[in-house]
């Protein structure tokens, strides 16, 4: 079975500090995906990015950043000078196969103040 | 530019009288899923449609059944909504039929409140 642990519940930061969310996954499958999705206040899941398992290269965007490390099962997620409008749920997520449905961590939930 | 569109974005209904949610999509996608997500809580799948073929995750109630009457629509029905059953309803569609994987987009979901 398939397992997505996001220890950290609620973070708070301070604007323009850096935040990093963490995400720990369990699969027997050497074949899988990770993906991070943003939940804003009015619910929408807003994709982020996908990684497949063959693919350990870290990738930025802009402020965020990813680090997908397979020795340690992690892939987590880092916001540089973080602002207001990142604040959301944020929930890492695991998938098997291409058509198999999400399994989800339970979600961070970030706050950034002004 | 909408690609996932659910309707109505907030539903309240009683205690056991049936609603359905629907959700639509342009993306032409072949696989639609039902997720319910309770407060402070990660999304939970409860079925997902493969073209016509349905597929239901063993602890979804039977009091939650699903229609895809054609590859653009998928209709969730509550039967017998209970207070337990207030929650937001997300549809997500994906494309499968390709080696390369491709996300699943979510659409921006139902709020759903039984009193």
């Amino acid at each position: 079975a398939q397992k997505v642990t996001q220890a950290q519940t609620e973070i708070s930061v301070v604007e323009k500090e850096d935040v990093t969310l963490d995400c720990v996954y369990e699969t027997r499958d050497t074949t899988y995906y990770l993906f991070w999705y943003k939940q804003p206040p009015s619910g929408e899941l807003v994709f982020l990015i996908r990684r497949n398992s063959f693919d350990e290269q870290n990738e930025i965007s802009g402020r965020y950043s990813w680090n997908f490390q397979k020795s340690t099962s992690s892939f987590n997620f880092t916001i540089t000078a973080s602002q207001v409008v990142d604040s959301a749920v944020y929930f890492c997520a695991l998938s098997v196969s291409g058509n198999t449905p999400l399994v989800f961590g339970k979600g961070t939930r970030l706050s950034v103040i002004a | 530019d909408a690609m996932v569109i659910q309707n109505p974005r907030y539903q309240v209904t009683q205690f056991g009288k049936p609603v359905t949610l629907s959700c639509s999509q342009t993306l032409n996608h072949n696989v639609m899923y039902w997720y319910q997500q309770k407060s402070s809580q990660a999304p939970k799948l409860l079925f997902h449609y493969y073209d016509k073929d349905f597929n239901n995750e063993a602890d979804t109630p039977d009091n939650f059944q699903s229609r895809r009457p054609n590859t653009s629509f998928c209709f969730l029905d509550i039967r017998s909504p209970g207070l337990g059953d207030t929650a937001m309803y997300l549809c997500a569609t994906s494309r499968s039929g390709t080696l390369r994987f491709v996300e699943q987009y979510f659409g921006p979901g139902t709020r759903l409140t039984v009193t």
